[in-house]
């Protein structure tokens, strides 16, 4: 079964917007963290922002948000202000036994953001 | 502070040739991981090392598939007798094994393509 799936391949949409990029998750594991990566087109995935399965706030990093929603099991990114660099693709990933030493990001298949001016 | 480094970035090779790559991991951190990209999917996980300890081990990683961490610094990733269906970004990653959170850092990855 997925364990990560981002539905939407691709997003527009237009600068100073917010956007809301989906993922949800698939995991009977009580202990886990859930991370988002932008992948511009150079390649390198930039860490954006984490949210651990016990944490009881939604986590924030500046103009990122992450709704994390425990019992639909759902992880979505929110870009507030979006800005002309925020194209890219973007990746929800997951690691499970957070506390058992396990160290393997599983990762969705991703959802291209496209920002216009 | 640089961030992760790999070298080559761009690798073209004949079916049937060896191929390493390097990884150079943030300073001070003591883990370090290698993926897969292929075209239109996420990152699949290949290995991990916690020092020069090679703790986990995908079954992606076929028997033609090595890697080191000698002394616990950078990484190779070889790729013996290469097949066409090894085209693909290969990233590094690593971390700091502070606190469960243990983000893991990118680097921009190498592209090898297999003719």
């Amino acid at each position: 079964a997925q364990k990560i799936t981002q539905t939407q391949p691709g997003m527009f949409v237009q600068e100073k917007e917010a956007v809301t990029l989906d993922c949800t998750y698939d995991t009977s594991d009580p202990s886990y963290g859930l991370f988002w990566y932008k992948q511009p087109s150079s390649g390198e995935m930039i860490f954006l922002i984490y949210q651990g399965s016990y944490d009881q706030q939604n986590a924030t990093e500046g103009r990122y948000s992450l709704n994390f929603q425990k019992a639909r099991k759902s992880a979505n990114l929110v870009i507030s202000a979006s800005q002309l660099g925020d194209s890219a693709m973007y990746f929800c990933a997951m690691r499970e036994g957070m506390n058992t030493g396990f160290q393997k990001l599983v990762f969705g298949t991703g959802t291209r953001l496209l920002v216009s001016p | 502070d640089t961030g992760v480094s790999q070298n080559p970035r761009h690798k073209i090779t004949k079916r049937g040739q060896n191929v390493t790559f390097r990884c150079d991991p943030i300073s001070e951190h003591n883990r370090l991981y290698w993926y897969r990209q292929t075209l239109g999917q996420g990152p699949e996980f290949l290995t991990y090392f916690q020092n020069e300890a090679q703790l986990e081990k995908s079954r992606l990683l076929s028997d033609r598939f090595s890697a080191e961490r000698p002394k616990g610094s950078f990484s190779t990733l070889e790729i013996q007798r290469t097949e066409q269906g090894d085209s693909a970004m290969y990233l590094c990653a690593s971390s700091l094994s502070l606190g469960l959170k243990n983000i893991q850092y990118f680097g921009a990855g190498t592209r090898l393509s297999v003719l």
